[in-house]
């Protein structure tokens, strides 16, 4: 089993709506979660941090946390097509900064 | 935020070659660094860990005497691919967390795009 599960996709959303994606992680002792963008030919860029269970919201983007669930995920309101990119949900375990990657959500978002 | 830089961008080299390539940490200070490689269309893959003033722990299956990391200071870390191959051609990426930062979140370097030819 992997340790960071992701929706490979591609995962296709009509512009104006809500993109969710998803990511499981196997690890129990994960304590810090991390959504990065990355556009192609790109570095990833951090978009959210999460830390404790529950809802936190930046702009358009909320992350979700349950931790008993094992589960992150990254809401995008109002998609728009410049929102098109792959998503990366990326994990750490506490007092250790080395993250875990998922493979990646490809999002495109449809004018 | 914090940012971190990658220099060259890209580069071209021959065969047999060594590449030398810089991340650094322009606003803050980053005792540590990671070393990613990435291929079209494939994930991350975290090939070390660079750390400031001692040696770099390398992940399993990465080759220590090809991919030599030197921390020197708390903004500077170098990864140079010796004797580079065609199949080195890749998009290398570094990260640094910001420990001012309570949460540690990583910023990654823009990346450097090696073509070995």
């Amino acid at each position: 089993q992997k340790e960071v599960e992701q929706n490979s996709g591609p995962l296709s959303v009509p512009e104006g709506a809500i993109a969710s994606l998803n990511c499981t992680y196997s690890d129990r002792v994960s304590q810090s979660f991390f959504w990065y963008r990355q556009y192609s030919g790109k570095s990833p860029e951090l978009i959210m941090s999460i830390y404790s269970n529950g809802d936190k919201e930046d702009g358009r983007f909320t992350a979700q946390l349950n931790k008993a669930s094992q589960y992150v995920s990254l809401l995008i309101r109002d998609s728009q097509p410049s929102d098109s990119a792959t998503y990366l949900c990326a994990v750490a375990i506490f007092g250790n900064e080395k993250l875990t990657f998922g493979t990646g959500t490809r999002l495109t978002i449809i004018p | 935020g914090a940012v971190v830089s990658q220099h060259p961008s890209w580069v071209i080299c021959k065969s047999g070659t060594s590449v030398k390539i810089e991340c650094r940490s322009l606003d803050f200070q980053a005792t540590t660094m990671f070393w990613y490689r990435q291929f079209p269309k494939q994930s991350l893959m975290l090939m070390a860990t660079s750390n400031e003033g001692s040696k770099a722990t390398y992940e399993q299956g990465v080759e220590k005497d090809k991919f030599l990391i030197n921390h020197a200071s708390l903004t500077l870390s170098t990864l140079t691919v010796t004797s580079a191959h065609p199949e080195d051609s890749s998009f290398y990426i570094c990260s640094a967390p910001n420990r001012a930062e309570i949460s540690y979140e990583q910023y990654f370097g823009p990346g450097t795009r090696l073509t070995v030819t």
